[in-house]
């Protein structure tokens, strides 16, 4: 069974670095044609994707966010995490993770984490 | 980036009703290859999105047979057949032909 959990600050000021955590379980990001993608959503709004990174380690950014984003996996203990800086009240959203498959579709999505970002 | 249109942004429908939502690309999503990477989301109240349709006509494990996904090139379709009260929620177009991964602006699906 895959499952897959968000987690972050909650809160944040702006200018400061978001840091997401994705747990997950049931599968390995070592495994052939899995990855892991982020995308986020504004409240009552539409879905943005944000990165993916692959088994091999690729990884792809949108460049909307231009050089604001990182992404990166620990194998080992089945995590993949998301950094943001420079963070804005337009960066408030909830954040999810999801696991990617070599068909470039979001097979399984976490439950997802708000973040606010607010002075 | 690849625009995708979806139209109607809300639609209503009653239980047994048979909808169905476009959705229209900037540009074709037929890669060199051969394939298209156009897929479709439901996002119900208060949940993630979930799988309903990958590479534009293929069901998603468990997904209920009444929905189906037709289309190619830049126009695409999902359609309900026999709307169930489940099936409320906001529907999205998503592609991955181009970069960057982009979504549709969703679909609304009220029940009647």
């Amino acid at each position: 069974q895959v499952t897959l959990k968000e987690s972050g600050p909650g809160i944040l000021q702006p200018s400061q670095t978001l840091s997401l955590t994705c747990t997950f379980s049931g599968f390995s990001l070592s495994t052939y044609g899995m990855g892991v993608g982020w995308i986020r959503q504004p409240s009552g709004k539409g879905l943005e994707w944000l990165a993916n990174i692959w088994w091999d380690d690729d990884k792809y950014y949108n460049p909307s966010l231009k050089n604001r984003l990182t992404i990166s996996k620990d194998t080992s203990n089945n995590q993949a995490f998301l950094k943001i800086t420079n963070v804005d009240t337009a960066d408030t959203a909830t954040y999810y993770c999801a696991q990617i498959n070599y068909l470039y579709y979001f097979d399984y999505w976490g439950q997802g984490v708000m973040v606010t970002v607010s002075s | 980036d690849v625009v995708l249109t979806q139209t109607p942004s809300t639609l209503s429908a009653t239980i047994g009703q048979s909808v169905s939502i476009s959705c229209r690309s900037s540009q074709s999503l037929l890669d060199s290859a051969g394939n298209t990477y156009l897929y479709w989301y439901l996002q119900r109240p208060g949940q993630s999105p979930q799988l309903l349709i990958y590479l534009v006509s293929n069901l998603g494990s468990g997904v209920p047979n009444r929905f189906s996904g037709s289309g190619s090139g830049t126009d695409f379709t999902l359609k309900i057949s026999g709307v169930e009260a489940e099936d409320l929620g906001v529907y999205y177009c998503m592609q991955a032909t181009h970069a960057p991964l982009t979504f549709g602006s969703g679909t609304k699906l009220e029940i009647k």
